[in-house]
């Protein structure tokens, strides 16, 4: 299958600062969405870009989307102990089906 | 508000035995719902989804089956279960025209 690819794999950061984590597909999409994970718990959606869009602001969150690079960014601003989770894009691939990347994990430590 | 339930939360299960896990929905009619694995420090596996009572879907050919009994509740089931089969299962409905899906808690299964 086509799956989303975020990088880098893990973030380490500080809280206050802002961490940035990208998503690469491979396939032509209507939209992609980022979805955040805490440790051992079901996921969360976060925000849902569409492919005519750019830019998507979501309180501290921040999607960007480039059609032609097929990457997507998350940037999550003043970073706080509570955004530590794992984050994930996913994208539709033959209507149904939504294809999850294996996601960045974001360590915020105070 | 809608909501979704997965029982158990954890299960540990010898090699060979059965497995039914349960997924309900409330607060929503004719979800679509879907059931994903996902393996330590991996993404998530489409197994099935379902867009109505009876409608199964399988994305991966595998030990497991499920069924949609009645159009909240979806059910993952095995008759004999593989070391392979642990792992985190979720289970997750969206409206039958929205692209955001919604994530029950999750089952921890392991396979000994």
């Amino acid at each position: 299958s086509q799956q989303g690819e975020e990088d880098p794999q893990a973030l380490s950061i500080q809280e206050g600062e802002n961490a940035t984590m990208n998503c690469s597909y491979k396939t032509s999409i209507n939209n992609l969405q980022w979805y955040r994970q805490n440790s051992g718990r079901g996921l969360v959606h976060l925000i849902l870009i569409r492919s005519n869009e750019r830019e998507k602001h979501s309180g501290r969150l921040r999607v960007t989307l480039d059609t032609s690079k097929k990457s997507s960014s998350l940037l999550i601003t003043a970073s706080r102990a509570a955004d530590t989770a794992s984050y994930f894009c996913a994208y539709y691939q033959a209507g149904t089906a939504l294809i999850f990347g294996k996601g960045t994990t974001l360590s915020v430590s105070s | 508000s809608q909501t979704i339930h997965q029982w158990p939360a954890t299960l540990v299960q010898p090699v060979g035995s059965p497995l039914s896990l349960e997924c309900t929905v409330e607060g929503t009619s004719n979800p679509n719902l879907y059931w994903y694995r996902q393996a330590a420090g991996r993404g998530l596996q489409l197994l099935f989804y379902s867009v109505g009572i009876g409608q199964i879907s399988s994305e991966v050919p595998q030990n497991l089956s499920a069924s949609r009994p009645q159009d909240r509740q979806f059910i993952l089931s095995s008759k004999k279960l593989l070391l392979s089969d642990s792992g985190f299962y979720l289970c997750a409905w969206s409206e039958y025209n929205s692209y955001e899906q919604y994530f029950g808690p999750g089952t921890r299964l392991t396979v000994t």
